[in-house]
């Protein structure tokens, strides 16, 4: 599976737009991009996950780059509920469901 | 439906001691996993089920044992404990086996905090 990077920490004004990076340029044609998050002391939670073209759902919004080498999730209007970890994995479809999850970006949405 | 359900949510052991970790899911889901969380770690993946009766390692196997003979079960055995294994423990589990779409969405449980001193 394809090696993911974020950065370790950033920081968003409650209300505005949360967009956490990830990149993954080794990623092969048949690895989705995934995301997670984790707030403090509870089991992750997923997000949103895609292939190959932008996804959307009440959560929050994936945009893929178009040679598929870094991907961007948006909080429309973060709350201070968001606050957690996010973590941005690449994996084959198809095959075992093995997430391997990295350390992750905190993301601290400030009042 | 319940979800995923650990426990116990803490457990203190001595070292060289045995204990279970137990994991139930309710949602009659195929895949299960367990991971464990430390400190500027991440979470690291140490077995999985595909379903009943089968089993494979993960990135961090040594010390644990697993078994799956029902589909909601799926307990984590620590055979003698060691400090090294105090961790924050997840347990996992999706729906489909294969994956794709939404069968890959992994469900977890609220974790269990273990101390081995």
């Amino acid at each position: 599976d394809a090696k993911t990077t974020q950065p370790p920490s950033m920081d968003c004004a409650e209300g505005r737009a949360a967009n956490l990076p990830c990149n993954h340029s080794t990623i092969s044609g048949n690895e989705y991009v995934y995301w997670y998050r984790q707030i403090h002391s509870q089991g992750p939670q997923y997000i949103i996950h895609g292939l190959k073209n932008n996804e959307t759902n009440e959560m929050a919004s994936l945009i893929i780059t178009e040679d598929r080498k870094s991907s961007t999730l948006i909080l429309p209007h973060a709350t201070l509920r968001d606050t957690a970890v996010y973590y941005c994995i690449v994996r084959v479809g198809g095959a075992t469901n093995k997430l391997i999850f990295g350390t992750g970006t905190l993301l601290a949405v400030q009042p | 439906n319940a979800g995923v359900t650990q426990t116990p949510k803490f457990q203190v052991l001595k070292t060289g001691q045995s204990m279970t970790l137990q994991c139930a899911q309710d949602m009659n889901h195929e895949y299960m996993s367990w991971y464990r969380q430390d400190p500027g770690m991440g979470l690291r993946l140490i077995h999985y089920s595909v379903g009943a009766g089968i089993t494979d390692q993960g990135e961090v196997p040594n010390g644990y044992n697993v078994s799956r003979s029902t589909t909601e079960d799926f307990p984590l055995r620590l055979l003698s404990a060691a400090p090294s294994q105090t961790s924050v423990y997840f347990c996992a589990s999706s729906y489909s086996r294969t994956g794709g779409g939404i069968g890959e969405k992994l469900f977890f449980g609220s974790g269990t905090q273990l101390s081995v001193l």
